[in-house]
Order: C-alpha cells, then sequence, then structure tokens
C-alpha cells in the first residue's frame, strides 16, 4: 500500500499567517490526492481534490499544489474558523490511504 | 443535497460482528458512484477500510480485508459494513461516505457513529 506523510504533524499559528502543510507519498499518485479539513466532533470536510482543485463552497484562501510524490496544501490569511486537523488523501489506487494529519492550533 | 447517515450499535462484546448501515438521501446509490467506510480511533487519525461500487464490486483495507465485508441494499437506498471478530482495538468512530466520480474523493460524508467494543 502506498504510505502518506504530512509535514509538519502540528504547528501554531496567529490570525492571517500564512500556513503550509506538505504532503508525501511513497510513490508516484500523479495528481490524485485530496485534502480535508476536520474540526473536534466532526466529520472530515473535503478542501481540495485532484491536488489543486477546489471543493465547491471553500473559501479561495485554501490552495493546493504538487504532483507525483510532493504535495502541498496553503492557506493564506489564516482565519479562525481554520483551526482545525488536516489530512491528505490518495485517491491513486486502493486501497486508499490517508496522511496521518497536521494539527493547526492558535499561537 | 447529498446526506448520509450511519446507525448501528454503540456497543459491541469483544469477539462478536458489528455491523452498521449507511443511509443515503438525496441520491440514488443504484446511479452510480463508489460508497464507503472510514474509521478513526478516539484521538487518532483517519483509516480507510473499505469501498464498493453499486453494482456490487469491492475493494478492501488489507488490514481488515479478513474480517470485513461492504454490501449494499439499492432497494433501501442504503449501503453497510460488517466487521467480525472484533477487539478493543476496533472501537472508533465510523464514517460513510461518498467516492466522487473521476477523483475518487470523499465528497460527502455522514456524521460518524462511534463503536465501542467492550465486555
Amino acid at each position: 500500500a502506498i504510505q502518506m506523510t504530512q509535514s509538519p504533524s502540528s504547528l501554531s499559528a496567529s490570525v492571517g499567517d500564512r500556513v503550509t502543510i506538505t504532503c508525501r507519498a511513497s510513490q508516484g499518485i500523479r495528481n490524485d490526492l485530496g485534502w480535508y479539513q476536520q474540526k473536534p466532533g466532526k466529520a472530515p470536510k473535503l478542501l481540495i481534490y485532484a491536488t489543486s482543485s477546489l471543493q465547491s463552497g471553500v473559501p479561495s484562501r485554501f490552495s493546493g499544489s504538487g504532483s507525483g510524490t510532493d504535495f502541498t496544501l496553503t492557506i493564506t490569511s489564516l482565519q479562525p474558523e481554520d483551526f482545525a486537523t488536516y489530512y491528505c488523501l490518495q485517491d491513486y489506487i486502493y486501497p486508499r490511504t490517508f496522511g496521518p494529519g497536521t494539527k493547526v492550533e492558535i499561537k | 443535497q447529498v446526506q448520509l447517515q450511519e446507525s448501528g450499535p454503540g456497543l459491541v462484546k469483544p469477539s462478536e460482528t458489528v455491523s452498521l448501515t449507511c443511509t443515503v438521501s438525496g441520491y440514488s446509490i443504484s446511479s452510480g458512484y463508489y460508497w464507503g467506510w472510514i474509521r478513526q480511533p478516539p484521538g487518532k487519525g483517519l483509516e480507510w477500510i473499505g469501498s464498493m461500487f453499486h453494482s456490487g464490486s469491492t475493494s478492501y483495507n488489507p488490514s481488515l480485508q479478513s474480517r470485513v465485508t461492504i454490501s449494499v441494499d439499492t432497494s433501501k437506498n442504503q449501503f453497510s459494513l460488517r466487521l467480525r471478530s472484533v477487539t478493543a482495538t476496533d472501537t472508533a468512530v465510523y464514517y460513510c461516505a461518498r467516492e466522487a466520480g473521476g477523483s475518487g474523493s470523499l465528497d460527502f460524508w455522514g456524521q460518524g457513529t462511534l463503536v465501542t467494543v467492550s465486555s
């Protein structure tokens, strides 16, 4: 199975900061990667699909980039509602595999 | 708007089988898409369990494959998860979700249901 890693595992940031989270796949997955936001006690929410496509209704301050094995989620101008845990998911091949998550906390 | 809702027992004894059902509204399962299950142990990350196409073809996480069955009941617009021989390590919130056509991303999720394995 493809292994997914994320860095950092957690970060502290302030409202208005630019935040970057990286995800790496153990083998090439083309651009078949999505990013999910999860708040405590809630189901994950799809933010980005196919590496860089913004899911309907998601604010444009979220963006994604990358290809092959290295991917990035960027949040420009962090907002209070963005404090959450973020997961990447490869949907290139079964079994699907998630990254371990990155917790974004308030500084 | 597509909505998914999990249902099932909240407490299961070790070695028993847990059965969960996901009821879909706002979309007919028989029209297409893959439908899947994901779980999250308390305080931990997400684990993909498996998914199935509306026609019945399935894919499972190899770590669970020997104990898992996903099935569909198109007449009720539901799909189900059966996990056999459960242990405490199967304690988790179980989510059902739809895999979007084309990208494979999980675009609609249920709210999740906590399953606790304990005697």
